[in-house]
């Protein structure tokens, strides 16, 4: 098994930009996690999906910020326009019937 | 929701066994705690996780004393590479982690 799979591994772009994480679960896991990371902040639970269905977004910061699972092997979330402060690693996990998470290696942004 | 409190930092010595407590006075009865640590720059990983009883697999240990009102993580034989921060956390009846600030454990030569 390959683990949970984020691309990219590092992203740089200007403010306004759209950015577009991905995630691939690990097969047979029902629940996806998004996360995102900064110092100053620790790690924040943005949104999980259970069976590909959005269950808990109340993290998810504004509006600017969106996700989608439209399968069980592919997430995305995305930042439209990003803004510098959104600048952090942004990980994605999966977990199996309430199991423990895997998370993936993670991708970090930066918005300049 | 059940809230952990850990030591910010701790110091263990190479070769010895590092002794992680966490403080979870709140835990529900039906809560699991689980233990992930995070080397610098990657995703956190599973350590181990129990309920009531002991458990041990091949990374580490878990003592949970029977008011289950805290455990402690032991690493028997710490290397260099166990540098890392620790987490102790409770998973809640959604099955979601809840995430706090860790112990930042540093192995030294």
């Amino acid at each position: 098994d390959a683990g949970v799979i984020q691309s990219p591994r590092h992203e740089v772009t200007e403010m306004g930009q759209e950015v577009t994480l991905r995630c691939k679960p690990i097969s047979g896991h029902n629940s996806l996690f998004w996360y995102r990371q900064t110092m100053m902040r620790g790690l924040e639970l943005l949104i999980y999906f259970n069976n590909n269905v959005p269950i808990d977004d109340s993290g998810m910061p504004e509006d600017r910020f969106s996700a989608k699972m439209p399968n069980a092997s592919f997430s995305t979330l995305k930042i439209q326009p990003s803004e510098p402060r959104d600048s952090a690693v942004y990980f994605c996990a999966s977990s199996s019937h309430g199991g423990g998470y895997t998370f993936g290696s993670g991708t970090r942004l930066t918005v300049v | 929701d059940a809230k952990t409190t850990q030591p910010p930092s701790m110091d263990c010595a190479e070769g010895r066994a590092a002794n992680l407590p966490c403080n979870h006075s709140t835990i529900s009865g039906n809560e699991y705690v689980y233990w992930y640590r995070q080397i610098h720059s990657q995703g956190p990983q599973y350590i181990i996780h129990g309920l009531k009883n002991n458990e041990t697999n091949e990374m580490a240990s878990l003592i949970i004393t029977e008011d289950r009102k805290s455990s402690t993580l032991i690493l028997p034989h710490a290397t260099l590479r166990d540098t890392a921060v620790y987490y102790c956390l409770p998973m809640d009846s959604n099955y979601q982690l809840i995430w706090g600030a860790g112990t930042k454990l540093i192995i030294k030569p």
